[in-house]
């Protein structure tokens, strides 16, 4: 079975820093991997997502994530933090195959919380 | 377009009482999931389909049933309600298995 552990709960930051929200997974298979984020009172929005070919994907709004094999990690990244991107992150893992293809198994999630 | 729509917004319901939520996905998609979020668990899978027709069990189906009579409608049912089922419940939908999944609003739903 998949897994996936977000290593910090919360992570307060200052307007303009730089921000790292760790993602970890354990599979068997190979993997497709997803940065889901939610704004307050809100649903789940696709930040971004690995499925296949660089292991350096980015989202429109600034963030960045690394697909690494060898220490299993999808760590979410963003150089410079506004206040707009307060909000929860969920990182989520699928199987890219067998019989768990498609489910997404998610972390329990991380508040960014940027300060002014 | 509306995307995924979710009924009720939230509901205060009483210990035993059968609950349906409803969600309806205008976007044709093929695949439909139910996931429930509580505080420093994340998002859990209950039930899912992958098409019209067909349902499937996900990590915590207990105590829920689904149906999947159509493409774009995916009700969620609490057969006897119990305090542990008050979560926020959120309704999914992707064009196939694998694709992105896109959420609805959520349900607020407290048991009593």
């Amino acid at each position: 079975a998949q897994s996936v552990t977000q290593l910090d709960s919360q992570v307060p930051v200052f307007e303009e820093a730089p921000v790292e929200l760790r993602c970890n997974y354990s599979s068997s298979v190979s993997v497709y991997l997803f940065w889901y984020v939610q704004y307050p009172n809100q649903g789940l929005q696709l930040l971004l997502k690995y499925l296949s070919g660089s292991t350096l994907v980015k989202s429109i709004n600034g963030f960045e994530a690394e697909f690494n094999k060898s220490q299993t990690s999808f760590h979410l990244r963003k150089p410079s933090v506004h206040i707009s991107d307060t909000a929860e992150y969920f990182c989520a893992v699928s199987n890219a195959g067998g019989t768990s293809y498609g489910k997404l198994t998610f972390g329990q999630g991380t508040i960014l919380t940027v300060h002014p | 377009i509306a995307g995924i729509t979710q009924a009720p917004t939230s509901q205060i319901l009483a210990a035993g009482r059968r609950m349906t939520l409803r969600c309806t996905q205008d976007m044709r998609h093929n695949a439909m999931y139910w996931y429930r979020q509580d505080l420093g668990l994340g998002l859990r899978l209950i039930h899912y389909s992958n098409t019209a027709g067909t349902t499937g069990k996900g990590e915590v189906p207990d105590g829920y049933s689904v149906s999947r009579a159509n493409t774009d409608d995916f009700p969620l049912t609490l057969a006897s309600a119990v305090p542990s089922q008050t979560s926020v419940y959120f309704c999914a939908s992707s064009e196939s298995k694998a694709d992105t999944q896109y959420f609805g609003p959520g349900t607020r739903l407290t048991v009593l």
